[in-house]
């Protein structure tokens, strides 16, 4: 079946624009994950979404960075006023988790390689 | 806090020979680890893991890997590398009850050369 789908596959902006970065999760799945994959930092938890649940926005760097998810479904990881830092891979996860259980696996997208000039 | 560690950077083996990748864990009580492949320019892509009962688990493509209690410790083996299996190798620890909101906490990554 299908797989987590990310878009765009890579982008390249100018510092000081907004981005958005969109997840397609696997059909069915409950949790949703977005983590960011740079050189310096190894990969790093962003956000987590849980059903209806309020979101884990525990990793989220800065007050420039957002995510929602509508509709259970579709994530939209959205950075404000970009810097150079913010270059990156940014991947996003899901699972078919229940809350409070956490041993099932979390199937990735191919990432959204972000290029900050 | 939790944490994870894969001490080499890269590891080279000629085909045929043992691969084995090394990871230790640090967490409070008892953890759910995982190992991850990434080809390049791709996602991660789902090896194994281990919950719990046997402290060998065995995975995807010919690979297994040992959890070790006392010494913390998950090492990833394949008995017969492959060329193949050249890739970035990811460890992972997640706390059983979503306390950390079930995010994964990810070792730093350990490049594997399979030389022919």
């Amino acid at each position: 079946g299908a797989g987590v789908s990310q878009s765009p596959s890579n982008k390249v902006t100018e510092k000081g624009k907004d981005v958005e970065l969109r997840c397609d999760p696997i059909s069915g799945h409950t949790a949703l994950y977005w983590y960011r994959q740079s050189l310096g930092q190894g990969l790093e938890f962003l956000i987590y979404f849980q059903g209806n649940s309020a979101p884990d926005k525990s990793g989220l760097p800065s007050d420039r960075f957002s995510a929602e998810r509508t509709g259970g479904s579709v994530s939209t990881l959205t950075i404000q006023r970009t810097q150079q830092e913010d270059s990156a891979v940014y991947l996003c996860a899901s699972s078919s988790q229940h809350p409070g259980v956490s041993n099932q696996p979390q199937h990735f997208g191919d990432g959204t390689r972000l290029s900050i000039l | 806090a939790q944490s994870v560690a894969q001490p080499e950077d890269q590891v080279n083996v000629a085909e045929g020979n043992p691969l084995t990748v090394k990871c230790t864990y640090s967490v409070s009580g008892n953890p759910y680890l995982f190992w991850y492949v990434q080809y390049p320019n791709r996602g991660l892509q789902f090896l194994l893991k281990y919950i719990t009962g046997d402290n060998l688990v065995k995975g995807s493509y010919g690979f297994e890997a040992e959890f070790n209690k006392s010494q913390t410790s998950f090492h990833l083996k394949k008995p017969s590398a492959l060329v193949s299996d050249s890739a970035l190798y990811f460890c992972a620890v997640r706390l059983p009850m979503g306390a950390a909101g079930n995010k994964l906490t990810f070792g730093g990554g350990t490049r594997v050369l399979v030389k022919p």
